[in-house]
Protein backbone atom coordinates (compact mmCIF):
# COMPACT_ATOMS: atom_id res chain seq x y z
CA UNK A 1 0.00 0.00 0.00
CA UNK A 2 1.39 2.85 -1.25
CA UNK A 3 1.93 5.60 1.81
CA UNK A 4 3.86 9.48 0.82
CA UNK A 5 5.18 11.39 3.41
CA UNK A 6 6.34 15.05 2.98
CA UNK A 7 9.50 16.37 5.13
CA UNK A 8 9.42 19.27 6.47
CA UNK A 9 5.85 19.65 7.68
CA UNK A 10 6.30 23.69 7.77
CA UNK A 11 8.70 25.82 6.44
CA UNK A 12 9.64 29.74 7.03
CA UNK A 13 12.26 31.64 4.82
CA UNK A 14 13.00 35.13 3.98
CA UNK A 15 12.29 36.21 0.35
CA UNK A 16 14.82 35.86 -2.30
CA UNK A 17 15.97 32.10 -0.66
CA UNK A 18 16.28 29.13 -2.68
CA UNK A 19 14.68 25.81 -1.08
CA UNK A 20 13.61 22.47 -1.68
CA UNK A 21 10.76 20.54 -0.37
CA UNK A 22 10.61 16.77 0.01
CA UNK A 23 8.45 13.87 -0.77
CA UNK A 24 9.01 10.26 -0.17
CA UNK A 25 6.95 7.27 -1.07
CA UNK A 26 7.27 3.44 -0.12
CA UNK A 27 6.06 2.01 -3.19
CA UNK A 28 8.63 1.87 -5.79
CA UNK A 29 6.29 0.98 -8.47
CA UNK A 30 5.00 4.49 -9.13
CA UNK A 31 3.44 5.79 -12.19
CA UNK A 32 3.99 9.41 -11.85
CA UNK A 33 4.09 11.83 -8.96
CA UNK A 34 2.35 14.90 -9.10
CA UNK A 35 3.25 18.37 -7.49
CA UNK A 36 0.30 20.57 -6.00
CA UNK A 37 -0.14 23.93 -4.55
CA UNK A 38 -2.99 24.84 -2.31
CA UNK A 39 -3.63 27.86 -0.75
CA UNK A 40 -5.85 28.38 2.17
CA UNK A 41 -9.55 26.89 2.07
CA UNK A 42 -8.65 26.80 -1.71
CA UNK A 43 -8.39 23.86 -4.32
CA UNK A 44 -5.46 22.07 -5.77
CA UNK A 45 -3.27 23.68 -8.77
CA UNK A 46 -1.02 21.33 -10.43
CA UNK A 47 2.41 22.08 -10.64
CA UNK A 48 4.64 19.94 -12.05
CA UNK A 49 3.74 16.03 -13.20
CA UNK A 50 6.69 13.66 -13.31
CA UNK A 51 6.19 10.60 -15.39
CA UNK A 52 7.57 7.73 -14.16
CA UNK A 53 10.45 7.50 -16.92
CA UNK A 54 11.10 10.98 -16.04
CA UNK A 55 14.15 12.27 -13.80
CA UNK A 56 12.77 15.87 -13.12
CA UNK A 57 10.55 18.36 -15.00
CA UNK A 58 10.74 22.34 -15.12
CA UNK A 59 8.45 25.19 -14.91
CA UNK A 60 9.79 28.76 -14.40
CA UNK A 61 10.90 28.87 -11.02
CA UNK A 62 10.00 25.17 -10.15
CA UNK A 63 12.02 22.08 -10.47
CA UNK A 64 10.79 18.60 -9.46
CA UNK A 65 12.84 15.25 -9.77
CA UNK A 66 12.23 12.25 -9.16
CA UNK A 67 14.56 8.87 -7.85
CA UNK A 68 12.08 5.76 -8.24
CA UNK A 69 14.73 3.74 -6.66
CA UNK A 70 15.24 5.80 -3.51
CA UNK A 71 11.84 6.31 -3.59
CA UNK A 72 12.27 10.51 -3.27
CA UNK A 73 10.75 13.36 -4.99
CA UNK A 74 11.79 16.73 -4.56
CA UNK A 75 10.58 20.57 -5.52
CA UNK A 76 12.96 22.88 -5.60
CA UNK A 77 11.79 26.50 -5.61
CA UNK A 78 13.98 29.35 -7.31
CA UNK A 79 14.00 32.77 -5.68
CA UNK A 80 11.18 32.17 -3.41
CA UNK A 81 8.71 35.35 -3.63
CA UNK A 82 5.51 36.32 -0.69
CA UNK A 83 3.33 35.05 -3.49
CA UNK A 84 4.74 31.44 -3.02
CA UNK A 85 3.71 31.18 0.48
CA UNK A 86 1.13 28.33 0.22
CA UNK A 87 0.65 24.49 1.00
CA UNK A 88 2.68 22.14 -1.17
CA UNK A 89 1.26 18.32 -1.78
CA UNK A 90 2.89 15.62 -3.80
CA UNK A 91 1.13 12.74 -4.83
CA UNK A 92 1.65 9.37 -6.19
CA UNK A 93 -0.08 8.12 -9.05
CA UNK A 94 -0.62 4.22 -9.56
CA UNK A 95 -1.73 2.24 -12.59
CA UNK A 96 -5.18 3.33 -12.25
CA UNK A 97 -3.83 7.23 -11.78
CA UNK A 98 -5.60 7.33 -8.15
CA UNK A 99 -3.58 9.90 -6.14
CA UNK A 100 -2.31 9.34 -2.41
CA UNK A 101 -1.31 12.39 -1.19
CA UNK A 102 1.13 13.33 1.62
CA UNK A 103 0.09 15.55 4.02
CA UNK A 104 2.17 18.92 2.43
CA UNK A 105 4.84 21.33 3.54
CA UNK A 106 2.77 24.79 4.54
CA UNK A 107 5.79 27.22 3.32
CA UNK A 108 5.78 30.90 4.57
CA UNK A 109 8.38 33.31 2.18
CA UNK A 110 9.00 36.52 4.70
CA UNK A 111 8.77 39.38 2.78
CA UNK B 1 -6.98 27.82 -19.79
CA UNK B 2 -9.67 25.02 -19.14
CA UNK B 3 -11.06 24.28 -15.63
CA UNK B 4 -13.25 22.32 -13.61
CA UNK B 5 -15.56 23.74 -11.80
CA UNK B 6 -17.70 22.67 -8.63
CA UNK B 7 -20.90 23.61 -6.97
CA UNK B 8 -21.70 24.41 -4.20
CA UNK B 9 -18.91 26.48 -2.60
CA UNK B 10 -20.30 25.91 0.88
CA UNK B 11 -22.87 24.10 2.01
CA UNK B 12 -24.30 23.18 5.58
CA UNK B 13 -26.70 20.43 6.10
CA UNK B 14 -28.56 18.90 8.56
CA UNK B 15 -27.18 15.05 9.73
CA UNK B 16 -29.32 12.60 7.94
CA UNK B 17 -30.22 14.79 5.21
CA UNK B 18 -29.20 13.99 1.40
CA UNK B 19 -26.51 16.10 -0.21
CA UNK B 20 -26.00 16.54 -4.42
CA UNK B 21 -22.26 18.04 -4.79
CA UNK B 22 -21.96 19.25 -8.68
CA UNK B 23 -18.67 19.00 -11.06
CA UNK B 24 -18.12 20.29 -14.46
CA UNK B 25 -15.07 18.43 -15.57
CA UNK B 26 -12.59 19.96 -18.25
CA UNK B 27 -14.25 19.21 -21.82
CA UNK B 28 -12.96 16.27 -23.44
CA UNK B 29 -11.76 14.78 -20.43
CA UNK B 30 -12.80 11.32 -20.05
CA UNK B 31 -12.04 10.20 -16.44
CA UNK B 32 -13.73 11.59 -13.17
CA UNK B 33 -12.35 11.77 -9.44
CA UNK B 34 -13.81 12.72 -5.77
CA UNK B 35 -11.33 13.14 -3.41
CA UNK B 36 -12.15 14.52 0.41
CA UNK B 37 -10.26 16.86 3.10
CA UNK B 38 -11.08 16.97 6.15
CA UNK B 39 -9.86 19.90 8.19
CA UNK B 40 -6.05 19.32 8.50
CA UNK B 41 -5.81 16.08 7.48
CA UNK B 42 -4.30 14.42 3.48
CA UNK B 43 -6.24 14.60 0.74
CA UNK B 44 -7.60 11.25 -0.04
CA UNK B 45 -9.28 9.62 -2.76
CA UNK B 46 -13.00 8.46 -2.88
CA UNK B 47 -14.03 7.05 -6.32
CA UNK B 48 -12.70 7.25 -9.89
CA UNK B 49 -15.30 7.14 -12.51
CA UNK B 50 -14.61 5.96 -16.65
CA UNK B 51 -16.80 5.00 -19.47
CA UNK B 52 -19.86 5.31 -17.64
CA UNK B 53 -19.15 3.20 -14.45
CA UNK B 54 -17.26 3.13 -11.23
CA UNK B 55 -13.63 2.14 -12.24
CA UNK B 56 -12.21 2.17 -8.48
CA UNK B 57 -13.46 3.51 -4.97
CA UNK B 58 -12.09 3.54 -1.28
CA UNK B 59 -12.89 1.89 1.75
CA UNK B 60 -14.65 5.70 2.51
CA UNK B 61 -16.85 5.16 -0.43
CA UNK B 62 -19.40 3.50 1.29
CA UNK B 63 -23.16 2.45 0.22
CA UNK B 64 -23.85 5.94 1.72
CA UNK B 65 -21.99 7.48 -1.46
CA UNK B 66 -23.17 7.52 -5.07
CA UNK B 67 -21.45 9.27 -8.44
CA UNK B 68 -23.81 10.13 -11.58
CA UNK B 69 -23.15 11.62 -14.89
CA UNK B 70 -26.27 12.37 -15.68
CA UNK B 71 -25.47 14.14 -19.21
CA UNK B 72 -22.43 14.89 -20.92
CA UNK B 73 -20.75 17.87 -18.89
CA UNK B 74 -22.24 17.16 -15.04
CA UNK B 75 -20.39 14.77 -12.77
CA UNK B 76 -21.76 14.52 -9.18
CA UNK B 77 -21.29 13.01 -5.87
CA UNK B 78 -24.72 12.05 -3.61
CA UNK B 79 -24.34 11.52 0.18
CA UNK B 80 -27.56 9.99 0.83
CA UNK B 81 -27.63 10.27 4.68
CA UNK B 82 -25.06 12.84 5.97
CA UNK B 83 -23.02 12.13 9.09
CA UNK B 84 -21.10 14.75 11.01
CA UNK B 85 -17.87 13.01 10.36
CA UNK B 86 -18.51 13.99 6.25
CA UNK B 87 -18.00 17.54 7.05
CA UNK B 88 -15.23 17.59 4.54
CA UNK B 89 -13.66 19.76 1.60
CA UNK B 90 -14.91 17.18 -1.23
CA UNK B 91 -12.85 17.78 -4.53
CA UNK B 92 -13.91 16.69 -8.08
CA UNK B 93 -11.06 16.10 -10.67
CA UNK B 94 -10.80 15.02 -14.32
CA UNK B 95 -8.00 13.97 -16.48
CA UNK B 96 -7.81 13.62 -20.37
CA UNK B 97 -5.71 11.12 -22.57
CA UNK B 98 -4.53 13.77 -24.68
CA UNK B 99 -3.13 15.71 -21.31
CA UNK B 100 -0.84 12.51 -19.98
CA UNK B 101 -1.62 11.69 -16.69
CA UNK B 102 -2.01 15.58 -15.19
CA UNK B 103 -5.01 15.48 -12.90
CA UNK B 104 -6.49 18.78 -12.75
CA UNK B 105 -9.03 19.68 -9.55
CA UNK B 106 -11.96 22.18 -8.87
CA UNK B 107 -11.99 24.71 -5.74
CA UNK B 108 -13.60 22.13 -4.29
CA UNK B 109 -17.14 22.35 -2.17
CA UNK B 110 -16.65 22.74 1.52
CA UNK B 111 -19.51 20.30 3.35
CA UNK B 112 -20.68 21.48 6.99
CA UNK B 113 -22.89 18.71 8.60
CA UNK B 114 -24.59 20.11 12.01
Amino acid sequence: KQEVTQIPAALSVPEGENLVLNCSFTDSAIYNLQWFRQDPGKGLTSLLLIQSSQREQTSGRLNASLDKSSGRSTLYIAASQPGDSATYLCAGGGATNKLIFGTGTLLAVQP
Amino acid sequence: EPEVTQTPSHQVTQMGQEVILRCVPISNHLYFYWYRQILGQKVEFLVSFYNNEISEKSEIFDDQFSVERPDGSNFTLKIRSTKLEDSAMYFCASRGTLSGNTIYFGEGSWLTVV
